[in-house]
């Protein structure tokens, strides 16, 4: 079965910093990108981080840039999205997600999600 | 970057059609061919129905049609049914990285 799995959410102080970690399974995982995208509660869809299926290209919402540090290891068939000073904003739901090669901007599969919560 | 514009609610009869515009720039939406689709039922995650404009994963109806004209890309649902009711949000990539809208209610009356 093809599935992606956060995990790494959960409460963390006002610039502070934690590590979400995405595992896929059932799938080819250097070919494909993947996505972190977040979701505040009650609000809508918002683009954070991605990187290429190669690991050589990275991608950053302005929101996040020079906070976040986005990075993939092949051997554990995992992605990592290192959040440093974190602020009350990225409180939100955090979801990774895959895009395939040969698509654009198509992410087919999406994690469960996993909770990060800033507050002090 | 700005998140794509759309209308906060759509809404319509069983088996009517309804359509959700999402206007951006030529930055993003107007640049590329690079616009998806995704449905969200309530606290579950989201799931693509369209794909680089017009383009339909395995397994979605062709009920589901996207197309785009200048900075404006749109959705159309024919023949609605109940389970079409959700939140809608589009995509776009925008050069160094992907952006969505503001997200569309669609109520199935």
């Amino acid at each position: 079965e093809v599935q992606l799995v956060e995990s790494g959410g959960g409460l963390v102080q006002p610039g502070g910093s934690l590590r979400l970690s995405c595992a896929a399974s059932g799938f080819t995982f250097s070919g494909n990108a993947i996505h972190w995208v977040r979701q505040a509660p009650g609000k809508g869809l918002e683009y954070v981080s991605g990187i290429s299926g190669n690991g050589l290209t990275t991608y950053y919402a302005s929101a996040v840039q020079g906070r976040f540090t986005i990075s993939r290891d092949t051997s554990k068939n995992t992605v990592y999205l290192q959040m440093d000073s974190l602020r009350t904003e990225d409180m939100a739901v955090y979801y990774c997600a895959k895009n395939p090669p040969g698509k654009n901007n198509a992410c087919d599969i999406w994690g469960q999600g996993t909770m990060v919560t800033v507050s002090s | 970057q700005s998140a794509l514009t759309q209308p906060p609610s759509a809404s319509g009869s069983p088996g009517q059609s309804v359509t959700i515009s999402c206007t951006g720039t030529s930055s993003d939406v107007g640049g590329y061919n690079y616009v998806s689709w995704y449905q969200q039922h309530p606290g579950k995650a989201p799931k693509l129905m369209i794909y680089e404009v017009s383009k339909r994963p395995s397994g979605v109806p062709d009920r589901f049609s996207g197309s785009k004209s200048g900075n404006t890309a749109s959705l159309t649902v024919s023949g609605l049914q109940a389970e079409d009711e959700a939140d809608y949000y589009c995509s776009s990539y925008a050069g160094s990285n992907n952006v969505f809208g503001t997200g569309t209610k669609v109520t199935v009356l």
